[in-house]
């Protein structure tokens, strides 16, 4: 059974940095073979996509409400995702879900961690 | 960008009742559209995908229909386990959008 456990979460004024991280487990040998997705949910809100990494990590694409300040990564030989996020602002307080994609990239979101919390304050 | 629009954004329902959510998009989706749910407090629940084709697990009283633009979610017979918020999702070409939410209270 696959599972991710979200970490690195915490609170960061504006314009400060966090990385998070999304270790895998399950996957066998199989991890390089699945893209991976990174999904918010602010206080009370609705789901946001923010991020998808190809299973290589040769492709990544970005909302654009993140687009220049967050960088998506992964590491096939540890089986982790992490995002780096940047510049950090107020509306970027949200719980961030790591997810597997279904089969193919352009796919949805077949499994998913239990979140890590992101609070953006002075 | 493509835009979901879910609708309503509240349904109040009971046990046993038929409920439908319905989705439109902004242009043709093909039949690239999922559906979650999730509780509070939880990491949403992939239900169906490719507009009509049931997640593994997922009992049969769910279903979803449609292509193009518009798309049904119906819950055949709502069950305690279903009074939960909704999302629709589409998925097409190295975009994936969600709609704002339906959630299914207990009436």
């Amino acid at each position: 059974e696959v599972q991710l456990l979200e970490s690195g979460g915490g609170t960061v004024q504006p314009g400060g940095s966090l990385r998070l991280s999304c270790a895998t487990s399950g996957f066998g040998f199989y991890f390089s073979t699945y893209a991976m997705a990174w999904v918010r949910q602010a206080p009370g809100k609705g789901l946001e996509w923010v991020s998808v990494i190809s299973d290589g990590g040769g492709n990544t694409y970005y909302a654009d409400s993140v687009k220049g300040r967050f960088t998506v990564s992964r590491d096939n030989l540890k089986d982790t995702v992490y995002l780096q996020m940047n510049s950090l602002r107020v509306e970027d307080t949200a719980v961030y879900y790591c997810a597997k994609v279904l089969r193919d990239t352009t796919d949805p979101f077949h499994v998913w961690g239990q979140g890590t919390k992101v609070t953006v304050s002075s | 960008d493509i835009q979901m629009t879910q609708s309503p954004p509240t349904l109040s329902a009971s046990v046993g009742d038929r409920v439908t959510i319905t989705c439109r998009a902004s242009q043709s989706l093909s039949s690239w559209l999922a559906w979650y749910q999730q509780k509070p407090g939880k990491a949403p629940k992939l239900l169906i995908y490719r507009a009509s084709t049931l997640e593994s697990g997922v009992p049969s009283r769910f279903s979803g229909s449609g292509s193009g633009t518009e798309f049904t979610l119906t819950i055949s017979s709502l069950q305690p386990d279903d009074f939960a918020t909704y999302y629709c999702q589409q998925y097409n070409s190295y975009s994936w959008t969600f709609g704002q939410g339906t959630k299914v209270e207990i009436k």
